[in-house]
C-alpha cells in the first residue's frame, strides 16, 4: 500500500535560517504529492501540492519538488520565520485511474523557529 | 479560514457513551472525508462520502459509522466509546473527481474519561 515517509522532529532553527524537512514516498505510478501545515489549536491547511513528476509547489516562501526518480517532495524554505513555527505534513493521493482519493500522510514534523 | 466547519469544537464524554461529530462542507463540495488524528496512530482515514453515497472506507472501527445527508452535511456517530478514540477527528471536503484538494475543518478534540 501507499505510505509516506517523514524527517523526524522536532526541528527547531534560528530565525533566517534554511529549512528542508524531508519526505519520501512509496506508491505505484504517479501520485498527487501534498504538504500541509497544521498550526497549534488549528486544523490542517494545504500549504503546497504537486501533482505530475518535476513539478514544483510553492506558496509563501516554502516550496517542494517531485521527484519522481528518488520518490520524494522535500519542503523547503530560503529564510525562516517565528511565524513559521508549525506541524509540516507530507501527504500523497493516488493517481486518479485508482479511484482512491483518500489522504495518505506522514508523522509529521514539528517546527520551531527561534528569534 | 477553508470554510469547513465542525461542531462541537470540544467534547468530553464517559467510556461507553455515544457522540456525533458534525460536518459542514465548503459551500460547492460534494465530497466530504472523515479523518482520527491520534498520538499513536497519526493521521489516519477513517471514511469517505460523495454526494449523500459511501465511496470509500478506511481504518474505521465498526462501533463508528457516519452519514452524508441531502444538504451535505456529514455526521461521524461514534459509540460504545473506549478511553483509545480520545483523539482529533477532521472533516475535510473536496470538489471531488479531478480536483484533487481536500480542505480540512478545525477538528473536534474528543476526550473519552
Amino acid at each position: 500500500g501507499n505510505s509516506v515517509t517523514q524527517m523526524e522532529g522536532p526541528v527547531t532553527l534560528s530565525e533566517e535560517a534554511f529549512l528542508t524537512i524531508n519526505c519520501t514516498y512509496t506508491a505505484t505510478g504517479y501520485p498527487s504529492l501534498f504538504w500541509y501545515v497544521q498550526y497549534p489549536g488549528e486544523g490542517l491547511q494545504l500549504l503546497l501540492k504537486a501533482t505530475k513528476a518535476d513539478d514544483k509547489g510553492s506558496n509563501k516562501g516554502f516550496e517542494a519538488t517531485y521527484r519522481k526518480e528518488t520518490t520524494s517532495f522535500h519542503l523547503e524554505k530560503g529564510s525562516v520565520q517565528v511565524s513559521d513555527s508549525a506541524v509540516y505534513f507530507c501527504a500523497l493521493r493516488d493517481q486518479p485511474s485508482n479511484l482512491n482519493e483518500k489522504l495518505t500522510f506522514g508523522t509529521g514534523t514539528r517546527l520551531t523557529i527561534i528569534p | 479560514d477553508s470554510g469547513v466547519t465542525q461542531t462541537p469544537k470540544h467534547l468530553i464524554t464517559a467510556t461507553g457513551q455515544r457522540v456525533t461529530l458534525r460536518c459542514s462542507p465548503r459551500s460547492g463540495d460534494l465530497s466530504v472525508y472523515w479523518y482520527q488524528q491520534s498520538l499513536d496512530q497519526g493521521l489516519q482515514f477513517l471514511i469517505q462520502y460523495y454526494n449523500g453515497e459511501e465511496r470509500a472506507k478506511g481504518n474505521i472501527l465498526e462501533r463508528f459509522s457516519a452519514q452524508q445527508f441531502p444538504d451535505l452535511h456529514s455526521e461521524l456517530n461514534l459509540s460504545s466509546l473506549e478511553l483509545g478514540d480520545s483523539a482529533l477527528y477532521f472533516c475535510a471536503s473536496s470538489v471531488g473527481g479531478e480536483t484533487y484538494e481536500q480542505y480540512f475543518g478545525p477538528g473536534t478534540r474528543l476526550t473519552v474519561t
